[in-house]
């Protein structure tokens, strides 16, 4: 089966600048998330989705970050104005369905911001 | 706040030695634990998954669980230096998945 899918690969933006990524994730796969890596640390949930429905979204920075699925299938996170710290690999996550426990990720967005 | 505390490492080992990773976690509802193995500029993969007390054996990886001490190791024997990576241990608890910061694991030929 196809791979969970992210574009771009990489993205340098300048602060205060908007930018958008986007996932694909398995076919089939009901569950999605976005998790933020910083370097050295560990991936941080963002939000979580089942179908185009928000499950979690407590550790969003909203008054920045927004996300969507409308469809239920491809998913569009965005910041905007962008910081500093916002330098991260943004990882997609896809599960078959809610209470599945293994993570098929994506390859991940490398944002610097400058 | 539910953690998941990893050793940061570096961890080196020389090939064929056993490395020992470990992670302790916080939340005690915790039902799921898993270890992901991250290369360098990859995304991360799974690699084994534990979900009751004692040992699980996949080839030269052991993972092991004590819920009591809230303790989850992984052991990889014969270590080769296509392990050299990042390990991440991963706790899961009620659609909440948790990772710890991770430990870079060096096996030096």
């Amino acid at each position: 089966e196809a791979g969970v899918a992210q574009s771009p690969r990489y993205k340098i933006i300048e602060k205060r600048q908007s930018v958008a990524f986007w996932c694909n994730p398995i076919s089939g796969h009901a569950t999605l998330y976005w998790y933020q890596q910083i370097l050295g640390q560990g991936p941080k949930l963002l939000i979580q989705f089942q179908n185009n429905g928000v499950v979690d979204d407590s550790q969003l920075p909203k008054d920045r970050f927004s996300a969507e699925r409308l469809k239920g299938v491809d998913s569009t996170l965005k910041i905007q104005p962008a910081k500093l710290e916002d330098s991260a690999v943004y990882l997609c996550a896809s599960y078959r369905s809610m209470g599945s426990t293994e993570a098929f990720f994506g390859q991940g967005t490398r944002l610097t911001v400058v | 706040q539910k953690e998941v505390e990893q050793n940061s490492g570096p961890l080196s080992v020389p090939e064929g030695a056993i490395a020992s990773l470990n992670c302790t976690y916080s939340d005690r509802g915790s039902q799921s634990f898993f270890w992901y193995r991250q290369y360098s500029g990859k995304s991360p993969e799974l690699i084994m998954s534990i979900y009751s007390n004692g040992d699980k054996e996949d080839g030269r990886f052991t993972a092991q669980l004590n819920k009591a001490s809230q303790y989850v190791s992984l052991l990889i024997r014969d270590s080769q230096p296509s392990d050299s990576a990042t390990y991440l241990c991963a706790v899961y608890n009620n659609n909440d998945m948790r990772f710890g910061a991770g430990t870079r694991l060096t096996v030096k030929p």
